[in-house]
């Protein structure tokens, strides 16, 4: 079957620096996403990964590697604002995406 | 820009009730898709469409129906009501970009009593 695994909670301080790792087992490859989810509100885009390596985006960068099934997004100068769920998802063969069930992130001062 | 649009946010229903969950989009977009979200799960495709006029089951199709009459709509339906569908409910679309990012509805909070 098709599984996507991340933690369900992590906790980190303002100011620092947190990896929400993510692994999965599809059938096929077709991309890799993050997707960022507050309480309440629906998922707003954060990245896309297809080749292996590092993607950078400002505070947020993720990276993937395809032999080993795994990604991981790092936040960087965490804020409050950062909490959040944090989605990893990943596009299959069939182009469908499969979701993991998210990683609370809890930011604390 | 409004970009995706759900109707309606909050909705209360008692088994074997009927109702429809409306979403558009105005950004042109060809993809289409209804899901689910229920704690500690990843996000379930219900229905999805690839264009106007089509529709396809996703993974959990049971228990609802959908039609695209529209390029800029897609509505949800559910014909008899099940406690077991009461959920969060998110629309989204893409357009036909290799990243395919999905840009998604506020949600619709659907409690079936």
């Amino acid at each position: 079957g098709q599984n996507i695994d991340q933690p369900t909670e992590m906790t980190a301080t303002e100011g620092a620096i947190v990896q929400i790792n993510c692994t999965y087992q599809t059938s096929g490859f077709n991309g890799l996403f993050w997707y960022q989810q507050h309480a309440g509100e629906a998922p707003t885009f954060l990245s896309y990964n297809v080749l292996d390596g590092l993607e950078e985006k400002g505070r947020f960068s993720s990276f993937l590697s395809r032999s080993k099934g795994y990604s991981y997004l790092l936040l960087k100068e965490l804020q409050m604002k950062d909490s959040a769920s944090y989605l990893c998802a990943v596009r299959d063969s069939n182009y469908q995406l499969i979701w993991g069930a998210g990683t609370k992130l809890i930011i604390k001062p | 820009n409004a970009g995706v649009t759900q109707t309606p946010k909050f909705r209360v229903l008692k088994t074997g009730q009927s109702m429809t969950l409306l979403c558009a989009q105005d950004m042109n977009h060809e993809y289409m898709y209804w899901y689910r979200q229920d704690p500690g799960m990843g996000l379930r495709l219900i229905h999805y469409s690839v264009g106007e006029g089509t529709t396809a089951k996703g993974e959990v199709p049971d228990g609802y129906n959908v039609s695209r009459l529209k390029k800029q709509n897609f509505l949800l339906g559910l014909e008899s009501a099940a406690p077991s569908q009461t959920s969060v409910y998110f629309c989204a679309s893409r357009g036909t970009e290799e990243t395919g990012e999905l840009f998604f509805g506020e949600g619709s909070r659907l409690t079936v009593l």
